[in-house]
């Protein structure tokens, strides 16, 4: 099993422009979550899904689209870049979206804005 | 979900035990206790979870107090591949409530030579 994947790992955004961070996972897991990670700070949740077709907002969801049409990816999409979307994102899943279950962390896409 | 407190950073000598604790003193009963690390620059890794009773798996120890206001996250023999930020996270179990995990700040643990 490869986990969970993210692509690209490295990204150079200008202002304005639009980009979508690819996530898959292949564990057949029903819960996909996203985060960003600012220099020197914990993880905020931007948005997450409990299944293919269901998805919902986290603490952070602004500026950012989600979609879920199948069980193996989640794409995040920014609309409209800004430097402060300049982040680490993280994408991650687990079985389903009781916090019981274990999170699997992809290794992260490392986005700059200028 | 409860508000954790841990020490910003610590060190521990290569193959000593590290003993990483938390303060959670607003627990409420249904809430579980979960570490994950942060190798540099990687995603998080879930490293062990617990409600009351203490846990063990090949990665570490969970040690809670009884009255659960306070854990300790033990690795047995450090080396120093587990340098990390390591989190304590307070949070229910059920309720599809997004399963959100707020990461704090965490504890910078630097093993050394």
């Amino acid at each position: 099993n490869a986990g969970v994947t993210q692509t690209p790992k490295f990204q150079v955004l200008k202002t304005g422009q639009s980009m979508t961070l690819q996530c898959a996972q292949d564990m057949n897991h029903e819960y996909m979550s996203w985060y960003r990670q600012d220099p020197g700070m914990g993880l905020r949740l931007i948005h997450y899904s409990v299944g293919a077709g269901i998805t919902d907002q986290g603490e952070v969801p602004n500026g950012y689209n989600v979609s879920r049409s199948t069980t193996e990816d989640f794409p995040l999409r920014l609309l409209s870049a800004a430097p402060s979307q300049t982040s680490v994102y993280f994408c991650a899943s687990s079985w389903t979206g009781l916090a019981i279950n274990e999170q699997f962390f992809g290794p992260g896409t490392r986005l700059t804005v200028l | 979900d409860a508000k954790t407190t841990q020490p910003t950073s610590m060190d521990c000598a290569e193959g000593r035990a590290a003993n990483l604790p938390c303060n959670h003193s607003t627990i409420s009963g249904n809430e579980y206790v979960y570490w994950y690390r942060q190798i540099h620059s990687q995603g998080p890794q879930y490293i062990i979870h617990g409600l009351k009773n203490n846990e063990t798996n090949e990665m570490a120890s969970l040690i809670i107090t009884e009255d659960r206001k306070s854990s300790t996250l033990i690795l047995p023999h450090a080396t120093l591949r587990d340098t990390a930020v390591y989190y304590c996270i307070v949070r229910v179990a059920i309720g599809n409530a997004g399963n959100m995990l707020t990461f704090g700040g965490g504890t910078r643990l630097m093993v050394k030579p």
